[in-house]
This record gives C-alpha cells, sequence and structure tokens, in this order.
C-alpha cells in the first residue's frame, strides 16, 4: 500500500504569514494519462473535511486564492500564502491513483 | 451547490448491519467515481471503498473486504454502502465523497453490544 506522510505534524503561525506543508508519497504519483493524482482536504474543528486541491494544483470552486498546490512525483506542497484565523484545522492530502486510496496523517495548524 | 448527504447510520450491535446511503446533487453524479472514507472521532480519514462511474468496478479497504459492499443507482443520484458482520472497530464516522467535490456531513455507526 501506497503510505503518505506529512510534515510538520502541527504549525502554529501568525495571521498574515505563510504556512506550507509537505507531504511525500512512497510511489510516484504520475499516471499516465498525464496528470498526477495527488489531493488536499481541510477539516475546520468539528466539521467534515473540505477539498482545498485536486489534481496537485487545481483549486477547487470558492477556494481563496491564497491556497496553492504544488509537487510532482512523490514530493507535494500546500501553501497558505496569507494564514487567516479560519484555516485552522487538520489538512489531509491523499492520493487517489493506487489501490487503495490513502491519507496521510494529517497536519494541524493553529493559529497564534 | 453540490451536495452530499449520508443517511443510515446508528447504533447496531456485532454481527449487525446497516446500510448506508449517500444522496448526491448540484454535480454530474453519474459523471464521477464516488467513495466512502471514515474516521473514529480524534484520529485522521481512512478509505473505505469507491465505486466507478457506471458501478462495474468497485474496491476496497482489506478491512472491509468480504463484508461491506458499495453500490449506486444514477437515475437516483444515490450510492450505498451495505455494511454486515459489523464489528466494534468499525465504529467511525462515514463520509461519502468524491475526490473532486468534496466529502458529505457524515454519520455515525456505532457497533457495540
Amino acid at each position: 500500500d501506497i503510505v503518505m506522510t506529512q510534515t510538520p505534524l502541527s504549525l502554529s503561525v501568525t495571521p498574515g504569514q505563510p504556512a506550507s506543508i509537505s507531504c511525500k508519497s512512497s510511489q510516484n504519483l504520475l499516471y499516465s494519462d498525464g496528470k498526477t493524482y495527488l489531493y488536499w482536504f481541510l477539516q475546520k474543528p468539528g466539521q467534515s473535511p473540505q477539498l482545498l486541491i485536486y489534481e496537485t494544483s487545481s483549486r477547487f470552486s470558492g477556494v481563496p486564492d491564497r491556497f496553492s498546490g504544488s509537487g510532482s512525483g512523490t514530493d507535494f506542497t500546500l501553501k497558505i500564502s496569507r494564514v487567516e484565523p479560519d484555516d485552522v484545522g487538520v489538512y489531509y492530502c491523499m492520493q487517489g491513483i493506487y489501490v487503495p486510496p490513502s491519507f496521510g496523517g494529517g497536519t494541524k495548524v493553529e493559529i497564534k | 451547490e453540490v451536495q452530499l448527504v449520508e443517511s443510515g447510520g446508528g447504533l447496531v450491535q456485532p454481527g449487525g448491519s446497516l446500510r448506508l446511503s449517500c444522496a448526491a446533487s448540484g454535480f454530474t453524479f453519474s459523471g464521477y467515481w464516488m467513495h466512502w472514507v471514515r474516521q473514529v472521532p480524534g484520529q485522521g480519514l481512512v478509505w473505505v471503498s469507491r465505486i466507478s462511474t457506471d458501478g462495474s468496478s468497485t474496491n476496497y479497504a482489506d478491512s472491509v473486504k468480504g463484508r461491506f459492499t458499495i453500490s449506486r443507482d444514477n437515475a437516483k443520484k444515490t450510492f450505498y454502502l451495505q455494511m454486515n458482520s459489523l464489528r466494534a472497530d468499525d465504529t467511525a464516522v462515514y463520509y461519502c465523497g468524491s475526490l473532486y467535490f468534496g466529502w458529505g456531513h457524515g454519520t455515525l455507526v456505532t457497533v457495540s453490544s
């Protein structure tokens, strides 16, 4: 099974400052169709997970442009250019190319 | 607006069965693979099962293989998770969704005597 490793486990950020979360896959997530099936979700406190980024770098509808996804192969990054208080929660990466699909362990983002 | 609404959770005894439903709206349901994931409160997300656009292909986590069955009805824009031989470690919040639209609000399944 594919292992998704997220770092750091937690992050405390001052509002207005940037934040970055790393996600590493144990295998290459590039598919033969040229797409890389890596997704990012945010689970705010007390809520269900919401989609932020699909296929590595495409923002889901309504997601602010301060969120960006990048990476290729086995190394991926979610960046928040200017953290806002509403961004608190646990961020998960997920690979959707291999069976079983698998999530990273999560990165908890808090506001200083 | 995309909506994914789960139903069917509840309390069941070990060895019992439940059928979860997920009603979808706001997108072309028949065009997407659909998934179930679960989460023990306070823990991370765990993938459970997925089904192809036409229902011809399904996959399961090893932990539920042989006990859970996923299905879909594209005419009703609904998909399902039939859960049999439930065990205490199946206790979790179950979310339905798509990798392209996110997840529903979740339904709690508690397996306990």
